[in-house]
């Protein structure tokens, strides 16, 4: 079955990088945009962004636009987020979800990893 | 930059009917979906393109669209359905962002 299996756990300093994996199984990785988003203790769903797996292109909401950098490696099956000049804020659970033409949005998400930035 | 106005709660009692509105200036443009969050779990979709139900969510779940409200309708609320619930839709200015509501806490009482 259609699978998102994400990366552990991160605690890092402020100022530095966090990257973050998303690995898909169960079907075609080529055919799904994979999007980002993150959630606050206690706060909304927030888009980041996406990444078209067949060709790399991508798409970020302007409030991370110059911090985020999402990849892909097609032969791991594999989506990247990475975030820059981490500050406190930035303390949340990140998700990957897959995006279904059918339904129009992500019907598919990745369990979700924690990212905890402390000075 | 574009968003999507939600109350931040509604409180029903079991069996009732909840109805969850979501107000954005694009709207009648872009369809919206709607996601159940429990604590600790990743979302679940209910219902996308403003009305439509994916395979197995309960028939009380079922969605409306009147020029720039979208309205969530849990027909029979249970205590299962407490939970958080966002709106989502897209920018209609060609930016090809998405953007989520600030999320209604359903309680059930």
């Amino acid at each position: 079955q259609m699978q998102l299996v994400q990366s552990g756990a991160e605690v890092k300093k402020t100022g530095s990088s966090v990257k973050v994996s998303c690995k898909a199984s169960g079907y075609t990785f080529t055919y799904r945009y994979l999007h980002w988003v993150r959630q606050a203790p206690g706060q909304a769903l927030e888009w980041m962004g996406w990444i078209t797996p067949f060709n790399g292109n991508t798409n970020y909401a302007q409030k991370f636009q110059d911090r985020v950098t999402i990849t892909r490696d097609r032969s791991m099956s594999t989506a990247y987020m990475e975030l820059s000049s981490l500050r406190s804020e930035d303390t949340a659970m990140y998700y990957c979800a897959a995006y279904n033409s059918k339904t129009g949005t992500f019907d598919y998400w990745g369990q979700g990893t924690l990212v905890t930035v402390s000075s | 930059s574009y968003e999507l106005t939600q109350p931040p709660s509604v409180s029903v009692s079991p069996g009732q009917t909840a109805r969850i509105t979501c107000s954005g200036d694009a709207l009648p443009k872009q369809y919206a979906y709607w996601y159940q969050q429990k604590p600790g779990q990743a979302p679940v979709l209910v219902i996308y393109k403003d009305s439509e139900r994916p395979s197995g969510i309960p028939e009380r779940f079922s969605g409306s669209s009147s020029g720039t409200t979208v309205t969530l309708t849990i027909s029979g609320v249970q205590a299962e359905d407490e939970a958080d619930y966002y709106c989502q839709s897209a920018d209609s200015s060609g930016t090809y962002a998405w953007v989520f509501g600030g999320g209604t806490k359903l309680t059930v009482l």
